[in-house]
């Protein structure tokens, strides 16, 4: 069954610091990939697709399809990357998510 | 110009209550869908229309029903409703055939007391 797993419910850096959003996916065919952003109380954004390859807000996401893959970095932290984040894989049409990580960007 | 748009933003209503939640989407994009996002973040599909026709119907009550006037308005009534149906709701709309994700509404925070 297609599965999106981030196993971090809650990750917590301090400003400056680099940081690495996991996310795993379970899907047999060729993977359509997206990280999702949600900052405190408003609409979730896409932030990446693994299709572009392209670099936002500093963030970048490769996909390693040995590892099945798809992890969220950034090199330097800031207090604004404080948000929730989604991992997506698209099946079907249909977005599935995975439950979610808390980033925590500290002073 | 809001893409999607999603009204009330915020609704408070009564157990047993029948409310609806309006979606609107100026994309012209041809998929629309609402998610719902529990009070862990949890995000579970529930409905996805493309071309006035349902086609996907994840495992929710049936008090949850869909309606889309045309392709560009995806509303969700709710029929009796229950304290586990507090969440926030968003709608979503995308190309069915295109790569870019999701445009996804502001949310309508649901509460039922």
């Amino acid at each position: 069954a297609q599965r999106v797993t981030q196993p971090e419910k809650l990750l917590s850096v301090f400003k400056g610091a680099p940081v690495e959003l996991k996310c795993n996916y379970s899907y047999s065919g060729s993977p359509e990939l997206f990280w999702y952003v949600q900052y405190s109380r408003q609409r979730l954004q896409l932030l990446l697709r693994h299709i572009s390859r392209e670099s936002i807000k500093g963030f970048t996401a490769d996909l390693n399809k040995g590892e099945t893959s798809f992890h969220l970095k950034k090199p330097f932290a800031q207090e604004e990357d404080s948000a929730m984040y989604y991992c997506a894989l698209r099946f079907a049409g249909n977005l599935i998510f995975g439950k979610g990580t808390k980033l925590s960007v500290k002073p | 110009d809001t893409a999607v748009s999603q009204t009330p933003k915020y609704l408070v209503t009564q157990m047993g209550n029948d409310k609806s939640i309006k979606c609107e989407q100026n994309l012209g994009h041809d998929t629309m869908y609402w998610y719902k996002q529990d009070s862990k973040k949890f995000l579970k599909i529930m409905f996805s229309y493309n071309n006035k026709e349902l086609i996907i119907n994840e495992t929710v009550p049936n008090r949850f029903s869909p309606k889309s006037p045309d392709k560009a308005h995806l509303n969700l009534h709710i029929n009796s409703l229950e304290l586990g149906d507090s969440a926030v709701y968003f709608c979503a709309s995308s190309l069915i055939a295109g790569d870019y994700g999701y445009t996804f509404g502001s949310g309508t925070r649901l509460t039922v007391v």
